[in-house]
């Protein structure tokens, strides 16, 4: 299962910052955050991750939490490309193996 | 050029037929999976492959499903005798483990009839 849970929708103004939250309260130590994004049935794309810090990439920031429970993606100019959907992920590893489990994501609109 | 790139885009087969899913990634990732995404639902993880092995598969992944990476590059997903609920997009997923990037492809879409 899914150990992330997230809204099912949002909306937000072309121009305007997406702030998507992300909860992972049950997050282990050795676990990394990954976001990714799908648009309609393309392969997901990947967009950011982080472990403690927080991460700045050309096309988004994430915010961890001090705890690491929870968690923030941030598009700084949100446009009607950015429409999708935005899966929070906790990628789970073990010595010889790791796996991105999907939940539901957020359907981000962006709208003019 | 891209990280994955799987074919076909798009196959329709009869019920009960074989089919083969393939994907070449690029040749410095280590780590492979096949995830599938039923219209509508989930992406789910079907298995993972390293080190020429399986090191991890999900409940969906029956004795149905085989992969392989025979010549270590083409890494295949085969369905031995497909049903209707096997209609799904299947990506292949290629990267070089935890705190990197994991590279999807652009998908195969599945059709069974």
């Amino acid at each position: 299962d899914a150990k992330t849970t997230q809204p099912t929708s949002m909306d937000c103004a072309e121009g305007r910052a997406a702030n998507l939250p992300c909860n992972h309260s049950t997050i282990s130590g050795n676990e990394y955050v990954y976001w990714y994004r799908q648009i309609h049935s393309q392969g997901p794309q990947y967009i950011i991750h982080g472990l403690k810090n927080n991460e700045t990439n050309e096309m988004a920031s994430l915010i961890i939490t001090e705890d690491r429970k929870s968690s923030t993606l941030i598009l700084p100019h949100a446009t009607l490309r950015d429409t999708a959907v935005y899966y929070c992920i906790v990628r789970v590893a073990s010595y010889n193996t790791d796996k991105l489990i999907f939940g539901t994501g957020t359907r981000l609109q962006v709208f003019p | 050029e891209p990280e994955v790139t799987q074919t076909p885009s798009h196959q329709v087969t009869q019920m009960g037929q074989e089919v083969i899913l393939r994907c070449v990634p690029i040749s410095n990732h280590l780590y492979f999976y096949w995830y599938r995404q039923i219209l509508g639902q989930k992406v789910e993880f079907l298995v993972s492959f390293y080190n020429n092995e399986i090191s991890e598969k999900s409940e969906i992944f029956d004795d149905q499903f085989s992969v392989e990476r025979p010549d270590g590059s083409n890494f295949t997903l085969k369905i031995r005798s497909t049903k209707l609920e096997d209609s799904a997009m299947y990506f292949c997923v290629a990267g070089q483990g935890v705190d990197t990037e994991a590279f999807f492809g652009q998908g195969t879409r599945l059709t069974v009839v």
